[in-house]
């Protein structure tokens, strides 16, 4: 069964900290593993996509990577701004309909 | 572009009512997802339909929810009747066409069933 386990559930860190949240994944050939944002009482917003292991992409302070088992999410030098609940999501060789199948999200808070 | 849109934002019933949930994907977008997530975990997906066509209907509870996308366009969700474990945020998204696609989401239904 396709599954996805994202760790630490919660994450506080200082503004400026530096830390990598996990998402480690069981699927039966990984299509693309995708990050997403969500803010409180909104709808996750797409941050990046990677494909093949030893894949990384970059945003602001934000950096993805992959391997064959998991993924990290590497945040430098947090901001405020930062704060939201990220979540992690594959999509299997199997599926042909672009399903997602989702972790459970770590929930990251910077305090200024 | 204008984004995904649902209604209504909030929505609060007793057991055994019934329910609907109303989405507007992106214009264009041929595939469009209604996707569940409870309290603390990750959206669940329930239905997926590729422009008027179930292409995924597999985690969705068939003896109380129901979903149709007339014309390839909008698209309702429904639960009747409710239960108390279907409190949660219902999330619509979208995507141009589906596999290895990016999805866009909408502000979701909070639904609370007391």
């Amino acid at each position: 069964e396709d599954q996805v386990t994202q760790s630490p559930e919660a994450l506080r860190l200082q503004e400026g900290e530096s830390s990598s949240l996990n998402c480690s994944y069981t699927v039966s050939g990984l299509r693309g593993l995708f990050w997403y944002r969500q803010d409180p009482g909104k709808g996750p917003e797409f941050l990046f996509t990677l494909y093949s292991a030893g894949e990384e992409k970059e945003k602001e302070r934000l950096k993805a990577t992959l391997t064959k088992k998991e993924s990290f999410l590497h945040i430098t030098a947090p901001k405020p701004e930062d704060s939201a609940t990220y979540l992690c999501a594959v999509q299997a060789f199997s599926s042909n309909t672009g399903k997602l199948i989702f972790g459970q999200g770590t929930t990251l808070q910077v305090k200024p | 572009e204008a984004g995904v849109a649902q209604s209504p934002r909030y929505k609060i019933i007793e057991k055994r009512q019934s329910v609907a949930f109303w989405c507007n994907p992106i214009s264009g977008h041929a595939t469009l997802y209604w996707y569940q997530q409870i309290l603390g975990q990750g959206p669940k997906l329930l239905i997926q339909f590729q422009n008027n066509g179930v292409v995924d209907d597999s985690q969705l509870p068939k003896d109380r929810f129901s979903a149709e996308r007339l014309k390839g366009v909008d698209s309702t969700l429904k639960i009747q009747p409710a239960k108390l474990e279907d409190s949660a945020v219902y999330l619509c998204a979208s995507s141009l066409l589906g596999a290895n696609e990016k999805l866009f989401f909408g502000s979701g239904t909070q639904l609370s069933v007391l």
